[in-house]
């Protein structure tokens, strides 16, 4: 299975400033490659799918960016709204694997 | 807009078999795959298999393989996730999961179903 490794674990940020969040893959996924936001006791939310494409009504300080092995998730300015545990998953090989998650709190 | 919604929650006894039943309300699965996720507590997302039920062929994740069975009844518009040999690390909350295809990010979830395992 592809493994996807996330970093960091934790990021502290202040309300206003960028956050960056990393998801990298053992080996080339494409562009395969989704982001989620969960917030406690809710199933996750799609943000981000074909690396780069944002879902429905995804604000636009959400972007993304990569392709084969590396990713990253960029929220331009954090909203008091962004606070949650962020997960990327490929799609591009059976199963499906989800990283291990980066909780982003505020600082 | 399909809404995914999910069976209650289950207290299983170690040994024993659960189902999940997974209804889309207000639509139907077309051609769109259902996915079985779940989330130990506290812990991150596991997929566990997926079938698109216009086809009627599941597929397993591996590590899941002789324990788990998905189905889906498209005249109830219904997927259903049995595991079976519970035990206490299956403890988990369950989201069945639509998407485009089993090769497609998750377009939306079910609200979860928590399964307890504890004798």
């Amino acid at each position: 299975d592809i493994v996807m490794t996330q970093s960091p674990a934790t990021l502290s940020v202040s309300p206003g400033e960028r956050a960056t969040l990393s998801c990298r893959a053992t080996q080339s996924v494409g562009n395969n490659l989704a982001w989620y936001q969960q917030k406690p006791g809710q199933a996750p939310r799609l943000l981000i799918y074909d690396a780069s494409t944002r879902a429905t009504d995804v604000p636009a300080r959400f972007s993304g960016y990569g392709s084969g092995t590396g990713f990253t998730l960029t929220i331009s300015s954090l909203q008091s709204e962004d606070f949650a545990v962020y997960y990327c998953q490929q799609y591009n090989d059976w199963p499906s694997t989800f990283g291990q998650g980066t909780r982003l709190e505020i600082k | 807009q399909v809404q995914l919604v999910q069976s209650g929650a289950e207290v299983k006894k170690p040994g024993s078999s659960v189902t999940v039943s997974c209804r889309a309300s207000g639509g139907t699965f077309g051609r769109n795959a259902i996915g079985w996720v779940r989330q130990a507590p506290g812990q991150g997302l596991q997929w566990m298999g997926g079938i698109t039920p216009v086809f009627g062929v599941p597929m397993y994740a591996q590590q899941f393989q002789g324990r788990v069975t998905i189905t889906a009844d498209e005249s109830s518009s219904t997927a259903y996730m049995e595991l079976s040999r519970l035990r206490s690390e299956d403890t988990a909350v369950y989201f069945c999961a639509l998407a485009a295809g089993v090769y497609a990010p998750i377009d939306s979830w079910g609200q979860g179903t928590l399964v307890t395992v504890s004798s």
